[in-house]
This record gives structure tokens, sequence and C-alpha cells, in this order.
């Protein structure tokens, strides 16, 4: 399974943009990257994925590099309701149509004011 | 719409009895999938159903077991409670079970937390 760093831990000023790297130097052409963040052991919630090219949403930007080994989840204007463990994963696609999500150990973002 | 229910929202067990967890996914996905969550470390995942067969699973003992309805519900089974099985279990749903559809999120519950004395 390829795997994931990150930083254990990042602090990011309220208004501001946080940027959240990963390294996934293993990834397979196959294998999609995924963000999801987790707050107070709730349960993770979905952020945004992308295969190849950049790709943002309501919550988020991806910037994947060309060579596919490392990614920046940017949260534009980060609030104190962004506080959370944040993983950025691979989706690995298993035998027959099955896929598992393999999360690392996240990085702990503190919004701070 | 509701999202993914789990039940219940806490247990506690002791070590050698069994449990069932119990998951509800979103109203028209066909995929559910279960992970393990330590506590200070990311879910690790247990297994996926797609329309009522197993299509994948994880590193984990016999112990552990699950299945999914008709109505794509899905439970978790663990016999032999073992104190290092205390963890949040989590299940996620999603639309299809391919991994090779980019339109794959799984969207997650809230998660069981189960105690193990």
């Amino acid at each position: 399974d390829a795997k994931t760093t990150q930083p254990p831990s990042m602090d990011c000023a309220e208004g501001r943009a946080a940027n959240l790297p990963c390294n996934h130097s293993t990834i397979s052409g196959n294998e999609y990257v995924y963000w999801y963040r987790q707050i107070h052991s709730q349960g993770p919630q979905y952020i945004i994925h992308g295969l190849k090219n950049n790709e943002t949403n309501e919550m988020a930007s991806l910037i994947i590099t060309e060579d596919r080994k490392s990614s920046t989840l940017i949260l534009p204007h980060a609030t104190l309701r962004d506080t959370a463990v944040y993983y950025c994963i691979v989706r690995t696609p298993m035998s027959g149509t099955a896929s598992k999500l393999t999360f690392g150990t996240g990085t702990r973002l503190q919004v701070t004011l | 719409d509701a999202g993914v229910t789990q039940s219940p929202t806490h247990l506690i067990k002791t070590r050698g009895q069994h449990v069932t967890l119990r998951c509800s996914p979103i109203s028209g996905h066909k995929s559910v999938s279960w992970y393990q969550q330590v506590l200070g470390q990311g879910p690790q995942f247990i297994f996926q159903y797609y329309e009522k067969e197993e299509r994948g699973r994880g590193n984990f003992p016999d112990r552990f077991s699950a299945r999914q309805f008709p109505n794509y519900s899905s439970e978790l089974n663990v016999n032999a409670l073992l104190l290092g099985d205390s963890a949040l279990y989590l299940c996620a749903s999603s639309y299809y079970g391919s991994g090779r559809s980019s339109y794959n999120e799984q969207f997650f519950g809230p998660g069981t937390r189960l105690t193990v004395l």
C-alpha cells in the first residue's frame, strides 16, 4: 500500500491560508489522493480528492505535483472551526471492485486567533 | 438527507464477550466499509461490502466478521473480545464499491466507541 507522510502538527492564524503538505512518493498511477479531516474523534469528514490535476471545491484546494509524489491541501481562509486532524490518504484499489482508504497519523492543525 | 448512522454510540464489554455493531448507509449507497480507530491513530480498514458481498478485507483476525443486508445496512461482529479491541469503530458508505471510479467518496458515520474491560 502506498503510504503518506505528514507533519504531526501545524499552526495557522485565523483568516490566513493553511497549507498542509503530504508526501506519497510510492503512489501508483491508479491511486487517488484523498483528504479527510476529523474533529474531536467524530467520524472523518471528506474534503477533496484528486488523481493528477489540481482540484478545488467549496472547502479547499488540492495541489498535486506533476510527478504525483506529493500534494498540498490549501484551506484559503482558515477559521477556528477548521481546527482538526487532517489526513492525507491514498485510496488503494483492491482485488475485484473493492477499495480501501489507508490512513496515516495525520496533521493536527490548530487555528488560533 | 440523513447521513450514515451507527448504533450504539457507546458500548462497554468485558474480555471474552462478543459484540455486534450496526450501520445504516446513506440512502442510495450500496457499499459499506468498516474501520477501527485506536486512540491516537488513524482509522484502519477492516472490511468493505458491496451489494451484500465482501469485497475486501484488512489485516484483522477471524474474530472479526461482518455482513450486509438487502437494504444495504451492515453489522460488524467481534467475538472473544480482547482489551486491544477497545476503539472507535467507524462505518463509511459510498455509492460504488469500485476502486476505479473517481466518484467513490466514502462518507463516515459518527462511530461506535467500544470499551473492553
